[in-house]
């Protein structure tokens, strides 16, 4: 079945520094979205990529998705203590009725 | 603001009772999804409904069933508890389409 795998699993920053996550499916996507978890909340949409190559900005979070729709990057530049948390990857397939496929998350602890 | 209502926020349960887990939504979406979160494990899907009385097991069904008799509503069942259920759930529901979930606050359920 696919799978879609994210690194790193944890990632520790000095306050200032940029953070980048990854995310890779062992298939084409129709589209991939990203997610936020909050410690001790739930997981918030993020945005949605669609387009090869796409690359969406929302303040300091930059998304990116590759041009063969397999691989995916949420980059953060100049981390702030508000962005601590677990970023989760979703891969979507037309086939697949609407049921993503999420990544094991990246958890983000940011040091003031 | 949209939502999806959880009923319990933490729930303590007994070995061997059935558990019910309710889930609301306000947004008229036809899918709707429970998953499970556990530290290491990410989010795992146990079950899925993409309309009125349909339903898909997801990758962990085993002990669980589900119920959805009218659209915004969705409910978990644990047959017989185990303490193996001790998690957080999630639920979590989208349109069609799916251009992003919403999830809910979410359940801690602690099985004694």
């Amino acid at each position: 079945g696919q799978q879609v795998m994210q690194i790193p699993q944890y990632q520790h920053v000095q306050e200032g520094e940029d953070f980048t996550t990854y995310c890779n499916s062992s298939t084409t996507l129709s589209n991939i979205q990203w997610y936020k978890q909050r410690p001790g909340g739930h997981p918030v949409f993020l945005i949605q990529l669609v387009k090869s190559g796409e690359v969406k900005k929302q303040k300091r979070l930059t998304f990116q998705f590759g041009e063969a729709k397999k691989n995916s990057s949420l980059h953060i530049t100049a981390t702030q203590t508000t962005d601590v948390g677990t970023y989760f990857c979703a891969g979507n397939r037309l086939t697949n009725a609407g049921k993503s496929t999420f990544g094991d998350g990246t958890t983000l602890t940011v040091k003031p | 603001d949209v939502k999806v209502t959880q009923s319990s926020r933490y729930l303590v349960k007994r070995t061997g009772e059935k558990v019910f887990l309710e889930c609301v939504q306000d947004m008229d979406h036809e899918n709707m999804f429970w998953y499970r979160q556990d530290p290491g494990l990410g989010l795992r899907l146990i079950y899925f409904s993409y309309d009125v009385k349909m339903k898909e097991k997801g990758d962990i069904p085993e002990g669980y069933s589900v119920s959805r008799e009218k659209k915004e509503r969705f409910s978990l069942i644990l047959e017989s508890a185990s303490t193996n259920q001790t998690s957080m759930y999630l639920c979590a529901s989208s349109f069609i389409g799916n251009y992003g979930y919403t999830f809910g606050s979410g359940t801690r359920l602690t099985v004694v």
